[in-house]
């Protein structure tokens, strides 16, 4: 059965410090992964997506992921953090076919000054 | 524009009362989901239409009923509102291919509390 894992469900780093968010996948396909952000009081916002090509993928605000087939990852990572980037972050996995998509349960990521 | 939008944002409203939900995509999509956020911010689907077509009827009350009057639009009626209703509402759409590489787009919630 396909489904998602954010293993941290909560995340603390100061401003300026990396940040990696972790998420692991089970999905019997070719995967098409997605991360999305949720600012306190808003809607789902689509960081970045991979369906093929390049592992390493770049998204909006700096953020990039990369695919690594043989862990079923797809970690999430910003070279310096900004305290508008705490939010409640989304990994999700994309139908090859249908239109189910399977979202984890959120890594929620506060930002100390 | 906003892609995907909801109506309304915001809603309390006491327990027993019937209460709708509506959203709009205007990106041409053809599926549209209704998923409900809880206060741990887990996601759960309810539902997606297809073209009109339920395709995804999670297990939900029967109190909660989706309507499709048309691709681009996608409501939900929910009557005698309980107060475990209360939770943040997002409609989504996408456009699904036979080839997958699809994309889902959330709108911006509606946060509902039943008092």
């Amino acid at each position: 059965a396909q489904s998602v894992t954010q293993p941290d469900i909560h995340i603390t780093v100061s401003e300026g410090a990396s940040l990696e968010l972790r998420c692991n996948y089970s999905y019997g396909a070719t995967p098409y992964l997605f991360w999305y952000v949720q600012s306190p009081g808003q809607g789902l916002q689509l960081l970045l997506k991979y369906f093929s090509g390049d592992t390493l993928v770049q998204g909006i605000k700096g953020f990039e992921a990369e695919f690594k087939r043989s862990q079923s990852s797809f970690n999430l990572r910003k070279p310096s953090v900004h305290w508008s980037d705490a939010a409640e972050y989304f990994c999700a996995v994309g139908p090859n076919t249908g239109n189910q998509f399977y979202f984890g349960t959120g890594t929620s990521l506060t930002v100390i000054p | 524009d906003t892609a995907v939008s909801q109506t309304p944002k915001y809603l309390v409203t006491q327990m027993g009362n019937d209460k709708s939900i509506k959203c709009e995509q205007n990106l041409g999509h053809d599926t549209m989901y209704w998923y409900k956020q809880d206060s741990k911010k887990f996601l759960k689907i309810m539902f997606s239409y297809n073209n009109k077509e339920l395709i995804i009827n999670e297990t939900v009350p029967n109190r909660f009923s989706p309507k499709s009057p048309d691709k681009a639009h996608l409501n939900l009626h929910i009557n005698s509102l309980e107060l475990g209703d209360s939770a943040v509402y997002f409609c989504a759409s996408s456009q699904i291919r036979d080839r997958g590489r699809n994309t889902i787009y959330f709108g911006e919630g509606s946060w509902l509390t039943v008092v």
